[in-house]
């Protein structure tokens, strides 16, 4: 079975700031993918980024990047340049084998400070 | 515009009620897929179906049930809902067939009472 930690509740960053939130994440697969997704307070879940286990490079998408350490088994995410926009809940994820079933972690949930 | 909608988006019953909260995808996905989300527990998958016919079982069925009879539709049935059951419900959509990516409809709030 898969399994998603997130670690922190909550965080505060300034803005304009760099900020990253972590994930850890358990899996007997030996291919897997691992899913970010952002959810404003409007509630709306919004997918971010992904990056695959077998992938060389950590994944980017504009001012978000991955920091994947597969020895470790963490994928935190890396949001560059905080804007207060930013400011939400987000979610890590990892399907399950033949990327069939899904878990999520709590969350994190970060406010991004004038 | 490719969407995923929920009907209702929120909803007030009292306990033991039948309800269905709808889902319909208007991008021919094969994935479709029911989360609940509560406070300090994230999302959890309820149920999951790979395509037409074709569904399984998330981490938390109990007290659900689905069907997938077209492959734009994929109904969350609560036969005999209870106040634990009331949460944030999503439907999600995958085009991958699988449960990659996931397209996310707008969420359902449902209370029982």
């Amino acid at each position: 079975a898969q399994k998603i930690t997130q670690t922190q509740p909550g965080m505060f960053v300034q803005e304009k700031e760099a900020v990253t939130l972590d994930c850890t994440y358990d899996t007997s697969d030996q291919s897997y993918g691992l899913f970010w997704y952002k959810q404003p307070s409007s509630g709306e879940m919004i997918f971010l980024i992904y990056q695959g286990s077998y992938d060389e490079q950590n994944a980017t998408e504009g001012r978000y990047s991955l920091n994947f350490q597969k020895a470790r088994k963490s994928t935190n995410l890396v949001i560059s340049a905080s804007q207060l926009g930013d400011s939400a809940m987000y979610f890590c994820a990892i399907p399950g084998g033949g990327y069939q079933k899904v878990t999520f972690g709590t969350g994190t949930k970060l406010q991004v400070i004038p | 515009e490719a969407q995923v909608t929920q009907n209702p988006r929120y909803l007030i019953t009292v306990t033991g009620k039948k309800l269905t909260v709808t889902c319909s995808q208007n991008m021919n996905h094969e994935y479709m897929s029911w989360y609940r989300q509560d406070p300090g527990l994230g999302l959890r998958q309820i149920y999951y179906s790979m395509n037409v016919e074709v569904t399984d079982k998330g981490d938390v069925p109990e007290g659900y049930k689905v069907s997938r009879k077209e492959k734009r539709n994929f109904p969350l049935i609560l036969e005999s809902p209870s106040p634990n059951q009331t949460s944030l419900y999503f439907c999600a959509s995958s085009p991958a067939g699988t449960g990659g990516w996931q397209f996310f409809g707008p969420g359902t709030r449902l209370t029982v009472l």
